[in-house]
């Protein structure tokens, strides 16, 4: 049973466009939600990250929206570029567990 | 990639044969971790660890011992290599939970 549900699975978006990849999970213990980017043969980096203390983050182009009440979370990329086109995980751990429970990948594809 | 080594690469063996992936740090983090990655499924967690010799199960830890002698060491070994442990299996070390740091990865074929 995944605990951090990811949709979706894949994304084509046109360069200029928003991208929204969207994430829910149950265990209201979860207390730290980062986003993760990863390029083909690479393995993922961190790319932004919120606690729930706050409903959105932001970081240049990149956005987190975090809904406490609903537990979802979502990342949206503003101006989509080409070199945003990657594999972007989101993930949730629990404060004093150093463990992350990953959602299933979105694979984006922005087009010129 | 932060100071993370994986070997080997790639790797094809045989159903049935013994496995061991090596992760190797110089950051002398204290958490260690193996995930695989499948498609459908994004990451997930076989094992970790929490310092020398401390180590626990992660969700898909069925086939799969570790082993962490050193801090800048953790083996991932499968005793018996099956087709379902064919997957990209990536280590990650981190200090603490702010920001996991991803090795390159191992290509493991089981044939």
């Amino acid at each position: 049973q995944q605990q951090v549900k990811q949709s979706p699975q894949s994304l084509i978006v046109q360069k200029g466009g928003i991208s929204i990849i969207n994430c829910a999970y149950e265990n209201t213990a979860f207390d730290y939600f980062p986003w993760y980017q990863q390029f083909p043969g690479k393995g993922p980096a961190l790319l932004i990250a919120i606690r729930p203390d706050v409903s959105e983050k932001k970081e240049g182009r990149f956005t987190i929206s975090f809904n406490k009440s609903a537990k979802q979370f979502s990342l949206h990329i503003m101006d989509s570029q080409p070199g945003d086109s990657a594999t972007y995980f989101c993930a949730a751990s629990i404060n004093n567990f150093n463990k992350f429970y990953f959602g299933s990948g979105t694979k984006l594809n922005v087009k010129p | 990639d932060a100071g993370i080594t994986q070997s080997p690469r790639h790797k094809v063996t045989e159903t049935g044969t013994p496995v061991t992936l090596r992760c190797h740090q110089t950051e002398n983090h204290r958490y260690m971790y193996w995930y695989r990655q499948d498609p459908g499924h994004g990451l997930r967690l076989i094992h970790y660890s929490y310092g020398v010799k401390d180590t626990d199960k992660g969700e898909v830890s069925d086939g799969y011992s570790v082993s962490r002698s050193k801090t800048e060491d953790f083996l991932l070994t499968l005793e018996s290599a099956t087709s379902s442990q064919t997957s990209v299996y990536f280590c990650a070390i981190s200090e603490s939970r702010i920001e996991q740091y991803f090795g390159p990865g191992t290509r493991l074929t089981v044939t």
